[in-house]
């Protein structure tokens, strides 16, 4: 059974930092691109970043570029949001989710809430 | 980037009725977009890709079409599970975007 687990989120300043994770299990991690899509309260869903499956390129939201920076470790079947810079506007649930080989997202976590707030 | 519109933003029906929910991107995208359902406090599902193909596991009541800059979900006979919110994305060019939205709701 695939599952997908956000963690770190949390309540940070604006202007702060905050690392995401996301564990990956029941499928070949390696394998698939990976993406972190995001939701404002009463909003709908916003795509934030995208990964290839080995790593080597990484796609991004305007309004996050320079600011956020995905990752993986495929030994560790795991997807990182790392975010800096943050401000009041990236408050949102943020999930973790699988890009299908139809290349829409047919897995996702249940996500994690981060607060950026002083 | 490419904007998708949905319409109508909100719609009231019932149990049985055929509910259509349409969404115009702004440049071509050949069949390049999914359909999602999301129920409060949960993550959006996927209910079609390639414009017109179901996921597995998503009931048959539910289809799409279109293809290029117009399409259409179409819930051919509404059930109680299916009153929801309903995106559209595309994934033609970065960035991907999500439609506004369309809220579907009891009558």
């Amino acid at each position: 059974e695939v599952q997908l687990a956000e963690s770190g989120g949390g309540l940070v300043q604006p202007g702060g930092s905050l690392r995401l994770s996301c564990e990956a299990s029941g499928f070949t991690f390696s394998s698939d691109y990976m993406s972190w899509v995001r939701q404002a309260p009463g909003k709908g869903p916003e795509w934030v970043a995208n990964i290839k499956p080995d790593g080597s390129e990484e796609y991004y939201e305007d309004s996050v570029k320079g600011r956020f920076t995905i990752s993986r470790d495929n030994a560790k079947n795991s997807l990182y949001l790392q975010m800096n810079s943050l401000r009041v506007e990236d408050t949102a649930v943020y999930y973790c989710a699988r890009v299908s080989r139809w290349l829409v997202w047919s897995y996702w976590g249940p996500g994690t809430l981060v607060t950026v707030s002083s | 980037a490419i904007q998708l519109t949905q319409s109508p933003p909100s719609l009231s029906a019932s149990v049985g009725d055929r509910v259509t929910i349409n969404c115009r991107a702004s440049q071509g995208i050949r069949s390049n977009l999914g359909w999602y359902q999301q129920r409060p406090g949960k993550a959006p599902k996927v209910l079609i890709y390639a414009a017109s193909s179901l996921e597995s596991g998503v009931p048959s009541r539910f289809s799409g079409s279109g293809s290029g800059t117009d399409f259409t979900l179409t819930i051919s006979s509404l059930q109680p599970e299916d009153f929801a919110m309903y995106y559209c994305q595309h994934y033609n060019s970065y960035p991907l975007t999500f439609g506004g939205g369309t809220k579907v709701e009891i009558k």
